[in-house]
Order: C-alpha cells, then sequence, then structure tokens
C-alpha cells in the first residue's frame, strides 16, 4: 500500500510567525511531489511542485524535498490569517498502467493566529 | 492553461433518485480525468479514472459509475442514490505532457 502520511493538525501558529508543514511517503521511486492548499468548502489548489532535492521557493512558501529521507515538508513564512486552510501533500506514484494520479494525504489544517 | 468546469456547484436529492454531475475541460487536449469524493471533514477517495474516450477505470466497488462520451467531458451517475454517497465531487485533469494535477470547483452532493 503506497501511503503519504501527514499529521492532520490543527496546527496553531501566531500571525507573522512561520508555519513549518510535514509529509512522509512510502515509494522510493516517487519523483514529483505536490503541496496543495484547501480552503474550507473549496476545492485544492495548487501551491507548489518540487522535484529535486533541497529547497525551492516561491514568495512565502518554500517547500522542500529529501528524497533519502522520504520527506517533503513545506514552510510558510510571515503567516498570514488567510493562510488558514488545510495543506494537502501529494506523490507520484511511479506505475505502468497510465493511472498517473497522485496520491494524497489526509492533509494538515493550518491555523493562523491574528 | 486548462480549465475544469463542473456542474451543478451544489446538489440536493432524495434517497434513490439518480445523479449525473457533469465535468469539462478546456485548453487541453487527451488528458487523463479523475473523480473524487471528498466526506465531511475527510481526506480525498479516488473514486474512477479515465485516461481516453470510453476507458474508465474504478478504483472501488460502489454505488457509481462513470462514462468518457468525449475527450473532455467526464460524467458520473448512479441510478439510485444512498445517504453515504453525500459529499463533496472533485473532477481532477493530469495533462498528457505533465505531471501536476489541477481540480475542477467542485460539486457539493446532499442525499436526504
Amino acid at each position: 500500500q503506497k501511503e503519504v502520511e501527514q499529521n492532520s493538525g490543527p496546527l496553531s501558529v501566531p500571525e507573522g510567525a512561520i508555519a513549518s508543514l510535514n509529509c512522509t511517503y512510502s515509494d522510493r521511486g516517487s519523483q514529483s511531489f505536490f503541496w496543495y492548499r484547501q480552503y474550507s468548502g473549496k476545492s485544492p489548489e495548487l501551491i507548489m511542485s518540487i522535484y529535486s532535492n533541497g529547497d525551492k521557493e516561491d514568495g512565502r512558501f518554500t517547500a522542500q524535498l529529501n528524497k533519502a529521507s522520504q520527506y517533503v515538508s513545506l514552510l510558510i513564512r510571515d503567516s498570514q490569517p488567510s493562510d488558514s486552510a488545510t495543506y494537502l501533500c501529494a506523490v507520484n506514484i511511479p506505475e505502468d498502467t497510465g493511472r498517473r494520479a497522485l496520491t494524497f494525504g489526509s492533509g494538515t489544517r493550518l491555523q493562523v493566529q491574528p | 492553461s486548462q480549465t475544469i468546469h463542473q456542474w451543478p456547484a451544489t446538489l440536493v436529492q432524495p434517497v434513490g433518485s439518480p445523479l449525473s454531475l457533469e465535468c469539462t475541460v478546456e485548453g487541453t487536449s487527451n488528458p487523463n480525468l479523475y473523480w473524487y469524493r471528498q466526506a465531511a471533514g475527510r481526506g480525498l477517495q479516488l473514486l474512477f479514472y479515465s485516461v481516453g474516450i470510453g476507458q474508465i477505470s474504478s478504483e472501488v466497488p460502489q454505488n457509481l459509475s462513470a462514462s468518457r462520451p468525449q475527450d473532455r467531458q467526464f460524467i458520473l451517475s448512479s441510478k439510485k442514490l444512498l445517504l453515504s454517497d453525500s459529499g463533496f465531487y472533485l473532477c481532477a485533469l493530469i495533462s498528457w505532457n505533465q505531471e501536476t494535477q489541477y481540480f475542477g470547483p467542485g460539486t457539493r452532493l446532499l442525499v436526504l
């Protein structure tokens, strides 16, 4: 069973702080990693993708990937109340069937306190 | 860039009634298409996927079915709805030349 694990939270941080969201995955063959944000009642929207070990920065967001440890994280700097949402980690599982669907974690709920 | 349309946005249906949810996509050809369900406060459950016209694969046994009559159209159906079919239904795509998955706005279904 290919799995993606996230702490369900809620993770509560004060406004202006750094929020750190973590994700582990089980399939060593995975090559593509994604973070989605889902506001309550809305569909998931892509925040970032990362494919290589190391850090990738986009504005206030930094994705970190460590394939040896099978670990991917998302850092949100200067957290704002508008960042309060559920963050989904997703991983591709290499296969031959053409299915290509990402495997999603159950999400971490982030609460940014004003 | 690709766009996903879903309708209706919200639907309230009685138990035992039929269902038809439609998803159409723009801005891409020959995508993989997916139907997910998300129960309240829960994670995403992949229901069906399609790699092409008329090609449907089911991920979980259930009361629902899917069809892909055209390259950019994906339909989720049921002959008789159950209470347990309530949830947030999401259509998603992965373009043939990418790995990123994009979601439509979703349909919220309440079965009473």
